[in-house]
């Protein structure tokens, strides 16, 4: 069974500050790709990054940034100088490889909160 | 790309009435997910559609819920019998089912369900 555990439920800062996100997985699947998206309070999933299990190359899109770590089944998301239009419930998701069925099983998400 | 469409956005309804949700994809994606969030969860998969074939299904999916794609373009997610464990967010979702593996998921506002 696959499971992902975000242990953060609520994190709040300041504009312009740095902020990680944890995402922690589980799975029996060698293959697999491991999501994030958004969900701001209009409620529609906003796909952002997407990444498969054998490049665990670390990338920069803009002001977000993701660390890849195998070996401790952690996927962790880093918005740099976070803005308001942030605030959202953010939601790491994993799926297996298959080709075929994006079926993905979400955590529970984390509530961020980007004051002024 | 006109997105995801689901109708109606929000449905209050009486315990044991029936109720309909409808989803209409991006037009060229033959992959349809059917998710539903509670609050404070992250999505859970309900089912999974490529063209008019519904291919898996969840156990959260009992016997009282029923998905349809007719045509291979709308589906539809039917509850009979409501039940107050039946008020939630139901999300769907389309890929393009073609080219790459585990393409992002592109979700709809949802439909929030309220069973009194």
């Amino acid at each position: 069974a696959q499971k992902v555990t975000q242990a953060q439920t609520e994190i709040s800062v300041v504009e312009k500050e740095d902020v990680t996100l944890d995402c922690v997985y589980e799975t029996r699947d060698t293959t697999y790709y491991l999501f994030w998206y958004k969900q701001p309070p209009s409620g529609e999933l906003v796909f952002l990054i997407r990444r498969n299990s054998f490049d665990e190359q670390n990338e920069i899109s803009g002001r977000y940034s993701w660390n890849f770590q195998k070996s401790t089944s952690s996927f962790n998301f880093t918005i740099t100088a976070s803005q308001v239009v942030d605030s959202a419930v953010y939601f790491c998701a994993l799926s297996s490889y298959t080709g075929a069925n994006s079926k993905l099983t979400f955590g529970k998400g984390i509530t961020l909160s980007v004051r002024p | 790309d006109t997105g995801v469409s689901q109708n109606p956005r929000h449905k209050i309804t009486k315990r044991g009435q029936n109720v309909t949700f409808r989803c209409d994809p991006i037009s060229e994606h033959n992959r349809l997910y059917w998710y539903r969030q509670t609050l404070g969860q992250g999505p859970e998969f309900l089912t999974y559609f490529q063209n008019e074939a519904q291919l898996e299904k969840s156990r959260l999916l009992s016997d009282r819920f029923s998905a349809e794609r007719p045509k291979g373009s709308f589906s539809t997610l039917e509850i009979q019998r409501t039940e107050q464990g039946d008020s939630a967010m139901y999300l769907c979702a389309s890929s393009p089912g073609r080219g790459e593996p585990n393409s992002p998921l592109h979700f709809g506002n949802g439909t929030r369900l309220t069973v009194t």
